[in-house]
C-alpha cells in the first residue's frame, strides 16, 4: 500500500524557516518524480514543487521561488521541503504527492499524504 | 500560466441525480486533464486521469470527458459519500494549475 506521511509543520513566524518532511512507503521511490501542493485554509489547491526521480532536475512555482527547496533522500525514501523567509501566505496545508509516471515527470499526481499545516503567524 | 476555471462553483443534488461539473483550460491542454475529489480535512483522492481514464479502485458512475479546452466530469447517479469538493487540474505545462473548485451538496 502506498503511503506518504508528512511532518514537520507547526507555527512558525514571519521571516522564519521550517523543514517538512515525507516519508514514503510501499513503492520504489526513486522510481517516481515527487512533488509538493498547498492549500490555504478554505481555499483551493495550488502547486508549489516539483523533483524528478533522481533529484537532479527541480522546479518552484514563482511564488515559492527563491524561498523553497526541494529535496529527496533516495536511499532512506524521504523528501523534503526547506521553507524560508515564511511569509503570512504561506500559511497552508502542504501535501506529499506522488507522480503518476515511472518514467517522467508529467506533473499528474496519483497518491497524495494526508497534509502538514504550517502556520505563519507573529 | 494556463487558467482552469470551473463551473458552476457550487451545487445542490439529491441522492441518485446526475451531476455535471465542467472545467474549461485558457488554452488547450489535449487531453492532460485530472480530476480530483476532496472531502473536508481530508487530502484530494485521484478521480480521472487524461481527461477519461478512471483512476483503479473508483466507482464506475464517475466518468470523464474532453478534450482541448473543454472538459466534464459527470456523477452518474450521486451516492451519499460523493458530497464533496471536485478540482480539475491540468498537467499540460508547468506550472501545473488547478481549478478553483466544485462544492456538490446535499439538496
Amino acid at each position: 500500500e502506498v503511503q506518504l506521511v508528512e511532518s514537520g509543520g507547526g507555527l512558525v513566524q514571519p521571516g522564519g524557516s521550517l523543514r517538512l518532511s515525507c516519508s514514503a512507503s510501499g513503492f520504489t521511490f526513486s522510481n517516481y518524480a515527487m512533488h509538493w501542493v498547498r492549500q490555504a485554509p478554505g481555499k483551493g489547491l495550488e502547486y508549489v514543487s516539483a523533483i524528478s526521480r533522481n533529484g537532479g532536475s527541480t522546479y518552484n512555482a514563482d511564488s515559492v521561488k527563491g524561498r523553497f527547496t526541494i529535496s529527496r533522500d533516495n536511499s532512506n525514501n524521504m523528501l523534503y521541503l526547506q521553507m524560508s523567509s515564511l511569509r503570512a501566505e504561506d500559511t497552508a496545508v502542504y501535501y506529499c504527492v506522488r507522480d503518476r509516471s515511472t518514467v517522467d515527470t508529467t506533473y499528474n499526481f496519483d497518491y497524495w499524504g494526508q497534509g502538514a499545516l504550517v502556520t505563519v503567524s507573529s | 500560466d494556463i487558467q482552469m476555471t470551473q463551473s458552476p462553483s457550487s451545487l445542490s443534488a439529491s441522492v441518485g441525480d446526475s451531476v455535471t461539473i465542467t472545467c474549461r483550460a485558457s488554452q488547450s491542454i489535449r487531453i492532460y486533464l485530472n480530476w480530483y475529489q476532496q472531502k473536508p480535512g481530508k487530502a484530494p483522492k485521484v478521480l480521472i486521469y487524461a481527461a477519461s481514464s478512471l483512476q483503479s479502485g473508483v466507482p464506475s458512475r464517475f466518468s470523464g470527458s474532453g478534450s482541448g479546452t473543454d472538459f466534464t466530469l459527470t456523477i452518474s447517479s450521486l451516492q451519499p459519500e460523493d458530497f464533496a469538493t471536485y478540482y480539475c487540474q491540468q498537467s499540460y505545462s508547468t506550472p501545473p494549475t488547478f481549478g478553483q473548485g466544485t462544492k456538490v451538496e446535499i439538496k
